[in-house]
Order: C-alpha cells, then sequence, then structure tokens
C-alpha cells in the first residue's frame, strides 16, 4: 500500500487562507479526495478527482494537485470549518484505498 | 434519500468474532461498492474492507485472514465478519457507499454514522 502524509495540524485566524498538503507516491495516477470530519461526525465528502466540489459544497474549498502532493484550500476561513480533513487515494493499482493521517485545522 | 445505518457494535472480549451490519436505503448495495472504514477514538480514518459491485473484495492488511466482507441482496445490507479481534480492533466501524471513475481507485461519497466496537477483557 501506498501512504498518505499530511501535516498534524494548521492554525490560522478567520478570514485567513488555509493549505492542507498531502503527499503520496501514488498521486501522480491516482485519484485524491478530502474529507472534512467534524466531532462526533461522520466524515463528508468535500473534494473529489483532485480538484472538483460535490454539489453542496461551498467555493471557498478548493483542490489542486501537482505531482506526488496535492492540496486542499480553504480561502477565508470561517469558525466553522475547524475541522478535521483527511486525503484519501489508494495504491498505485488502486485496488487497496489509504488515508492520510488527517490534519486538525484550528481557527483561533 | 441514501442512508446507511450500521449495527452491530459490542463490547467483547480478545478472540471472540463479531458480525456488523450495514443496511442500506436509497439505492441498492448489489450494484455499488460498500466499504468499511474504522477509526480508533481521537485518531486518524482507517480503511477496513470493500465490496465491488461485480462481488470482488478486498482486504487492509490487518483485515486480512481475520475479516470477511459479505453482501446479502435481498436484505440490501452488507456485512463485515469479524474474526479473532484483538484489543487494537477497537474503534468506531463506518460503512460508506463507494464510487470510482474508470478504473481509478475507490472513494466514499455517503457514510453511516458508525458502530462501536470495544475488545477488552
Amino acid at each position: 500500500s501506498s501512504e498518505l502524509t499530511q501535516p498534524p495540524s494548521v492554525s490560522l485566524s478567520p478570514g485567513q487562507t488555509a493549505r492542507i498538503t498531502c503527499s503520496g507516491d501514488a498521486l501522480p495516477v491516482q485519484f485524491a479526495y478530502w474529507y472534512q470530519q467534524k466531532p462526533g461526525q461522520a466524515p463528508v465528502l468535500i473534494i473529489l478527482k483532485d480538484n472538483e466540489r460535490p454539489s453542496g459544497i461551498p467555493e471557498r474549498f478548493s483542490g489542486s494537485s501537482s505531482g506526488t502532493t496535492v492540496t486542499l484550500t480553504i480561502s477565508g476561513v470561517r469558525a466553522e470549518d475547524e475541522a478535521d480533513y483527511y486525503c484519501q487515494s489508494a495504491d498505485k493499482s488502486g485496488t487497496y484505498v489509504t488515508f492520510g493521517g488527517g490534519t486538525k485545522l484550528t481557527v483561533l | 434519500e441514501v442512508q446507511l445505518v450500521e449495527s452491530g457494535g459490542d463490547l467483547v472480549q480478545p478472540g471472540d468474532s463479531l458480525r456488523l451490519s450495514c443496511a442500506v436505503s436509497g439505492f441498492t448495495v448489489s450494484s455499488n461498492y460498500i466499504g468499511w472504514v474504522r477509526q480508533v477514538p481521537g485518531k486518524g480514518l482507517a480503511w477496513v474492507s470493500v465490496i465491488y459491485s461485480g462481488g470482488s473484495t478486498y482486504y487492509a492488511d490487518f483485515a486480512k485472514g481475520r475479516f470477511t466482507i459479505s453482501r446479502h441482496s435481498s436484505e440490501n445490507t452488507v456485512y463485515l465478519q469479524m474474526n479473532s479481534l484483538r484489543a487494537e480492533d477497537t474503534a468506531i466501524y463506518y460503512c460508506a457507499r463507494g464510487n470510482r471513475y474508470g478504473y481509478k481507485n475507490v472513494y466514499f461519497d455517503y457514510w453511516g454514522q458508525g458502530t462501536l466496537v470495544t475488545v477488552s477483557s
């Protein structure tokens, strides 16, 4: 399986832009997906296929990809965005699902 | 409306077996991918297993040989049979509907609320 590496935490003030990275060897050949998880709740899909937003996800959430790194960007962070964020992909064959370790976003 | 509801979580002893259920509505299990993902409270997400619409099954290394995913089409339910449980299997177990683009990797677009499995003597 291929591992995905995320920073453990990101802290910033409301209105700032958060960038959460996710690195993995399989990312050039497999799509990345991002999930938001708030305490006591199930994860919610917020970015699919590296950079697309499912319906109902605010435009301030965006994704990008470059080589072995994908990035989740939250523009104009709000207090309600405070949550854990996970990237997800798979090994190079696409068979075995992998999750990043998660990044805790704190809005000061 | 798409819904997934897990059940079967319990407090069990090491070495015991447990079967989790994932009852779905709004879609059919036989035509979709269904996965299980677990989360130790306070820790990150870990993929456990997936069953493809065609019936193929795949497991994380820690689940191989101990866990079995299956589905019952008439009940529209997916199961996770867990044998030889260990303390480190203690976690919230989520089932989720999977999807994919072409032959790329599976992702999960709808999740249940999870069921807690505790393995302790």
